[in-house]
């Protein structure tokens, strides 16, 4: 029973353009959501986030869009550089609880 | 502001040894985490404390792992006897009080079961 699910497992994008991830959730209580960014041999560090009561959220080159009524999120990354090239995972905190549960991840690729 | 802290970061055992992992938190973070994350998946919870106790351990198989946070800082996760299935990288968390505060990671521990 996966409660959020990303299914690109790998996204290839070039240098310069827009990167677009996206993640599907299945429980409409969900209140926060939130993107981390994962590098070989390292931890998950904090992207950006969003709460349910707002549909944009934007930090620089960075942007996340919740669509409540699809229970959708995307993440997009304009314009796409080398060293944005990782894991991306999506995540929901699971109100009252403090724990979050992370999708499969899609692994992007910035291509020169 | 040191970060969380995890050793070792590489192990690898023979199925049915035991193994150990440690974690130091960020100084001064209540909540700790341990997450597995298995090869092609996202990170799944463990067991979750706020200070030396437990808060939700629902998905530690309890036959096999146990966890401890003595005097409510590091932390420790062991695998007695390890399968093949366990073969995973284990990420320790931590998080400070207050709502919607993010949790940061550990560079995490790989285990290889052989």
């Amino acid at each position: 029973d996966q409660q959020v699910k990303q299914n690109s497992p790998s996204l290839s994008v070039q240098e310069g353009r827009i990167s677009i991830l996206n993640c599907d959730y299945t429980n409409s209580m969900f209140d926060y959501f939130l993107w981390y960014k994962k590098y070989p041999a390292e931890g998950p560090t904090f992207l950006i986030s969003i709460s349910s009561i707002k549909d944009k959220n934007e930090d620089g080159r960075f942007t996340v869009f919740l669509n409540k009524s699809a229970k959708h999120l995307s993440l997009h990354i304009v314009p796409s550089q080398p060293g944005d090239s990782a894991v991306y995972f999506c995540a929901v905190l699971v109100q009252g609880a403090q724990k979050l549960v992370f999708g499969q991840g899609t692994r992007l690729t910035i291509n020169p | 502001e040191a970060g969380v802290a995890q050793s070792p970061r590489y192990k690898i055992i023979e199925k049915r040894q035991s193994v150990a992992f440690w974690c130091n938190p960020i100084s001064g973070h209540a909540t700790l985490y341990w997450y597995q994350q298995i090869l092609g998946q996202g990170p799944k919870l463990l067991i979750q404390f706020q200070n030396n106790g437990v808060v939700d351990d629902s998905q530690l198989p309890k036959d096999r792992f146990s966890a401890e946070r003595l005097k409510g800082v590091d932390s420790t996760l062991k695998i007695q006897p390890a399968k093949l299935e366990d073969s995973a990288v284990y990420l320790c968390a931590s998080r400070a009080g207050g709502f919607y505060n993010e949790q940061f990671f550990g560079p995490g521990t790989r285990l290889t079961v052989l």
